[in-house]
């Protein structure tokens, strides 16, 4: 069964910088074809993507957010880590870590087929 | 940047065929996909590479793709359809993109 799960702090503090760990099993992330993403949503509003890492190691950023923002891998631990820096709390939200496997045709992904559960995350003084 | 338009909000009868439609540049130059997500849940996988099902997803959901416009269709709803839906799709320069969302309210 291919799972995802979001851990990070429940609170964090304005200009502090927030880091986000995905933890996945049931695959492998040292696998060819394997990308993860962050993905957030702040209360009741639309998801907004903020990043993601391809099975290369290769990055990708919100061009919105690229400032701030870094995706890693452990494959060793099997996760992917988001931080972001500066922290605001218009960045309160719930963060999620989604799946993507990578087509034989290389561009694009595909869907994000497996979500984590989301981790609310609030930001305040 | 690219950007996807959805309608806020769509409305339909029980039984009857939803309609949701997600815009955008050149749309049908790259697979759109679609997101169903209910009150305090994650986002589901509902359609893939313009109009397939993942495994589990009930044949009433359906999608289509063609010039600007790509086009959730839910034939027979029924109110566990209610929910907010998402389309997504994958851009060379920004890479991941999210339409606003669409409220689908069966009544």
């Amino acid at each position: 069964q291919v799972t995802l799960k979001e851990s990070g702090p429940v609170l964090v503090k304005p200009t502090e910088t927030l880091t986000l760990t995905c933890t996945v099993s049931g695959f492998s992330l040292s696998n060819a074809r394997m990308g993860v993403s962050w993905i957030r949503q702040p209360p009741g509003k639309a998801l907004e993507w903020l990043a993601h890492i391809f099975s290369n190691d290769e990055k990708s950023y919100s061009t919105s957010l690229k400032s701030r923002l870094t995706i890693s891998k452990d494959t060793s631990k099997s996760q992917v880590v988001l931080t972001m820096t500066n922290i605001d709390p218009v960045d309160t939200a719930t963060y999620y870590c989604a799946r993507a496997k990578e087509l034989s045709s290389g561009w694009p992904p595909d869907a994000f087929d497996v979500w984590g559960q989301g981790t609310m995350v609030t930001v305040s003084s | 940047s690219y950007e996807l338009t959805q309608p806020p909000s769509v409305s339909v009868s029980p039984g009857q065929t939803a309609s949701i439609t997600c815009s955008g540049d050149k749309l049908e130059d790259k697979y759109a996909c679609w997101y169903q997500q209910k009150p305090g849940q994650s986002p589901v996988l509902v359609i893939y590479r313009d109009n397939k099902r993942p495994s589990g997803i009930p044949e009433r959901f359906s999608g289509s793709n063609s010039g600007y416009t790509a086009t959730l269709t839910i034939s027979g709803t029924q109110a566990m359809d209610e929910a907010d839906y998402y389309c997504q799709a994958w851009e060379s320069s920004t890479a991941v993109v999210f339409g606003g969302g669409t409220k689908l309210t069966v009544l």
